[in-house]
């Protein structure tokens, strides 16, 4: 089973405040993903990395940004978080093997008033 | 990356097989055809994955016919407990690949 986790798991926060959403696995994957769900809805991919100092931008548009210094660290920011930014944010990493299953975190659940 | 359709939803009862099928009629020859499941308010979990014929673990078989234009992913004996959304993914497996998920579908198993 592969270990991947996600702080906090739950956040309310105000409008405007800054936040940083961690994200760490103790794989040693060199391929981390950031994913934005909301209830019910499909996944979509808004950031990604191939290894230490490699970030890019995913298939939907977010306002957040993402940094990778160390492997096992992918933490996601948010400058100033809006109503809009309400969601669930999940985590994964892979390993780049022939498979490249994708391990997923517990998620955040965010909510911004 | 290859387009897939899967039902919206499936309803089941415990003790019974259940069979997901994905059309994916534009899949290219280097794709590999994955399964995910998905329980509310967690990420998805990796169930399985295969090329050609039939793969099969410890929680499910993967049937992939010969023109592998399709998929049906089979849960033998399903229980309460295998009520998720179920994505079916058709990509290759090459560095910097990215997934990208559907809607998935929605399996309700009924006591």
């Amino acid at each position: 089973e592969a270990d991947i986790y996600q702080t906090p798991r739950y956040l309310v926060i105000g409008t405007g405040k800054k936040i940083t959403l961690e994200c760490s696995q103790t794989m040693g994957h060199d391929k981390m993903y950031w994913y934005q769900q909301d209830p019910g809805m499909e996944l979509h991919l808004i950031h990604y990395s191939y290894g230490v100092n490699s970030t890019e931008k995913g298939d939907l548009s977010s306002e957040s940004t993402v940094s990778r210094i160390r492997t096992e660290h992918f933490p996601l920011t948010l400058e100033s978080a809006r109503p809009s930014h309400t969601s669930q944010y999940l985590c994964a990493s892979s390993e780049y093997i022939r498979t490249d299953t994708q391990y997923f975190g517990p998620g955040t659940r965010l909510t911004v008033l | 990356l290859a387009k897939t359709t899967q039902p919206i939803s499936m309803d089941s009862y415990e003790g019974q097989e259940v069979n997901i099928t994905c059309s994916h009629n534009n899949i290219a020859t280097n794709d590999y055809i994955t399964w995910y499941q998905q329980f509310p308010s967690q990420g998805p979990r990796f169930i399985i994955q295969g090329y050609k014929t039939k793969v099969t673990n410890e929680v499910a078989s993967l049937f992939i016919p010969a023109d592998r234009k399709s998929s049906t992913l089979s849960l033998p004996r399903v229980s309460l407990s295998d009520t998720a959304v179920y994505y079916c993914l058709v990509a290759p497996m090459e560095y910097g690949n990215k997934l990208v998920f559907g809607a998935g579908t929605i399996l309700r198993v009924k006591s």
